[in-house]
């Protein structure tokens, strides 16, 4: 039974490129939610797909966009990218589209020089 | 707005020691409480969760914790450490409106002295 997969595991951009991000859920998992990991810090909720649409949104810029994908995968964009953006971005899934348990993948360790 | 604070910022113990790491939380309505613990190189993994029912509850690897609703509260305890539960460790929170958006205290790490 396969966890939640992320790529690419390492990253570097510099100021002011685009970066995706991918997520991949757990067997049987319909729901992303995406979430960013500053250094030091707990997770930040960056918001959560379900059925292909964009469910709920945490207090992150437009510049953080996503996607979801008939099976379930998804991709999380980041448009001009600066310095504070450089942090662990997670990728957790669930069932159901709301509260349910999320189960969290590796992370994708974004750098922006 | 909700929020969710870990006392402890760094936990120092030696191995049999007795661990108990604070949680608080802010918001008014139902919510489900997790911990979720982060080992070295690891990712994220659960704890723990809290749903309903028996406030105290018990994870793996030897974990408990208690939800008091009175005190907004949601400690985690282990009887006795072991070295291998050197970590870091994060409280979450989520709301009975809050959909899937789980809120994260900024964690404890733990460290265990053989």
């Amino acid at each position: 039974d396969a966890g939640v997969t992320q790529s690419p595991t390492h990253l570097i951009k510099t100021r002011g490129q685009q970066v995706t991000l991918r997520c991949s859920p757990k067997s049987g998992h319909d729901t992303v939610s995406w979430y960013q990991q500053a250094l030091g810090q707990g997770p930040q909720f960056i918001f959560q797909y379900y059925e292909e649409e964009e469910r709920q949104r945490g207090n992150f810029p437009d510049r953080f966009s996503g996607h979801q994908f008939p099976n379930y995968s998804s991709e999380l964009n980041v448009n001009a990218l600066w310095l504070g953006d450089s942090a662990l971005y997670l990728c957790a899934s669930s069932l159901g589209g709301g509260s349910d348990t999320q189960y969290f993948g590796p992370g994708t360790r974004l750098t922006v020089l | 707005a909700q929020s969710v604070s870990q006392h402890n910022h760094h936990v120092i113990l030696s191995e049999a020691a007795s661990l108990e790491l604070g949680c608080n939380y802010s918001y008014g309505g139902t919510v489900n409480l997790f911990w979720y613990v982060q080992y070295p190189g690891q990712h994220l993994q659960l704890l723990l969760k809290y749903f309903s029912g028996d406030p105290l509850v018990k994870g793996i690897k030897g974990f408990e914790a208690e939800f008091i609703k009175s005190k907004f509260s949601f400690n985690l305890r282990k009887p006795s450490v072991q070295w291998s539960d050197t970590a870091e460790y994060f409280c979450a929170v989520n709301g009975d409106n809050q959909g899937g958006k789980l809120i994260f205290g900024q964690g404890t790490e733990l460290s265990v002295k053989p």
